[in-house]
């Protein structure tokens, strides 16, 4: 049992390149989320999903993109990388009650 | 006024000492919280969950004060391994699933 996983756990970016971050879960779990967190703003929700096939977007989803077309799957996608987006890139995941599992983040840098 | 507000310290305690934070909520809606735990550029992992009064896990204890909107985190006994970020979530059913982050209380215990 894996839990949360990302892939990848680290990259580089040149500006206006794209890329799509994978979280995965092993947990049956239906709901699943992506953060960034950057150094004095704490978490911040970009996109969550409430089940397969749908999506909503959080406090912060300008410049990104997601789908969940799998119930395992969730993925980020960034369609044209900005300094600003460089951060650490948490998903998480959890089940009816509410404590979320986090995977272990994606550091991206876009240069 | 962010929903969830932490003092970020640090706090710097030495080993054996018992350290408290506090985390204090706007929201009154708000059912459920949780203390999770940060180690540098790793994953936030679940310390503890606390639906009614409280909660207690070992050195750890957590305290629901909804008249005073707040919750505490209690650590006894502090540990070199203790040194971390804890944060603070609050959870409303209301609020579409999401937990509603603080920044975080930084952690050193010392030698």
């Amino acid at each position: 049992n894996a839990g949360v996983t990302q892939t990848p756990k680290f990259r580089v970016l040149k500006t206006g390149q794209s890329m799509t971050l994978l979280c995965a879960q092993d947990m049956n779990h239906e709901y699943m989320y992506w953060y960034r967190q950057d150094p004095g703003m704490g978490l911040r929700l970009i996109h969550y999903s409430v089940g397969e096939g749908t999506t909503a977007k959080g406090e912060v989803p300008d410049g990104y993109n997601v789908s969940r077309l799998k119930k395992q799957n969730f993925l980020l996608g960034l369609e044209s990388a900005a300094p600003s987006q460089t951060s650490v890139y948490f998903c998480a995941s959890r089940t009816g009650q509410e404590t979320q599992y986090f995977g272990p983040g994606t550091r991206l840098l876009v240069l | 006024r962010k929903e969830v507000e932490q003092d970020p310290g640090p706090f710097n305690v030495p080993e054996g000492a018992t350290v408290a934070f506090n985390c204090t909520y706007s929201n009154s809606a708000s059912q459920s919280f949780f203390w999770y735990r940060q180690d540098c550029r790793k994953e936030p992992k679940l310390l503890m969950s606390v639906y009614s009064s409280g909660n207690e896990d070992g050195r750890f204890t957590a305290q629901l004060n909804r008249a005073s909107q707040y919750i505490s985190l209690l650590i006894r006994d502090s540990k070199l391994s203790d040194s971390a970020t804890y944060l603070c979530a609050s959870y409303n059913a209301g609020n579409n699933r999401k937990l509603i982050w603080g920044l975080g209380t930084s952690l050193a215990v010392n030698p």
